[in-house]
């Protein structure tokens, strides 16, 4: 299985200011074919089921507000919250779907 | 819109069995790879399992912790998939999600395995 890696477990940040989550995964997402990596992050609140945030490691879910972006490729990865709403308190996980047998890394709660 | 909506969980004692289902509406279910996510209380995302589509021939993953005692399948003239689950332990007691990947996600139901 793909194994992935999130840093930090947790992180709290001052309103409006920067969050960065980093995600590393155990095999390169990159598909050459179609010059795709196959990496996903959502973002997960208490009582409510997950929301996609980004995939394809960069394209933005349309209604995801601008301040979130997703970069990276290959095995590292980072999702980042320009300006910290507090909104956005929850918890965030990166998503393979490379593999058949898709995985997710272990969550980084993000606190004001 | 796209709705899922599972149904099916409850208290089971360990070594029991249950059964979920997820019903979806609002899209071309029978075009769907399905799949189950859950998540332990107080703990992350995990990956249960899929179905694909028939026309990916409807072949199923499971993740390592249930192989062997879940089994997905689904009835596309029902727009349903279900999760059958046997030989239930304590640490698969979680929250079940049926997915629509990538975007679409149901509310959730609750497994808890207990004696």
């Amino acid at each position: 299985d793909i194994v992935m890696t999130q840093s930090p477990d947790s992180l709290a940040v001052f309103l409006g200011e920067r969050a960065t989550i980093n995600c590393e995964s155990s095999h390169s997402l990159f598909y050459s074919s179609n010059n795709k990596n196959y990496l996903a992050w959502y973002q997960k609140k208490s009582g409510q089921p997950p929301k996609l945030l980004i995939y394809w490691a960069s394209a933005r879910e349309p209604g995801v507000p601008e301040r979130f972006s997703g970069s990276g490729s290959g095995t590292n990865f980072t999702l980042t919250i320009s300006s910290l709403q507090a909104e956005d308190v929850a918890v965030y996980y990166c998503h393979q779907y490379y593999s058949t047998l898709r995985t997710f890394g272990q969550g980084t709660k993000v606190e004001i | 819109e796209v709705q899922l909506v599972e149904s099916g969980g409850g208290l089971v004692k360990p070594g029991g069995s249950l059964r979920l289902s997820c019903v979806g509406s609002g899209f071309t279910f029978n075009n769907a790879w399905m799949t189950w996510v859950r998540q332990p209380l107080g703990r992350g995302l995990e990956w249960v399992g899929r179905i694909k589509d028939k026309t990916d021939g409807g072949t199923t993953e499971y993740g390592a912790p249930v192989r062997g005692r879940f089994t997905i399948s689904r009835d596309d003239s029902k727009n349903t998939v279900y999760l059958q689950m046997h030989s239930l332990r304590p640490e698969d007691t979680a929250v079940y999600y049926c997915h629509a990947e990538p975007r679409s996600w149901g509310q959730g139901t609750l497994v808890t395995v207990s004696s």
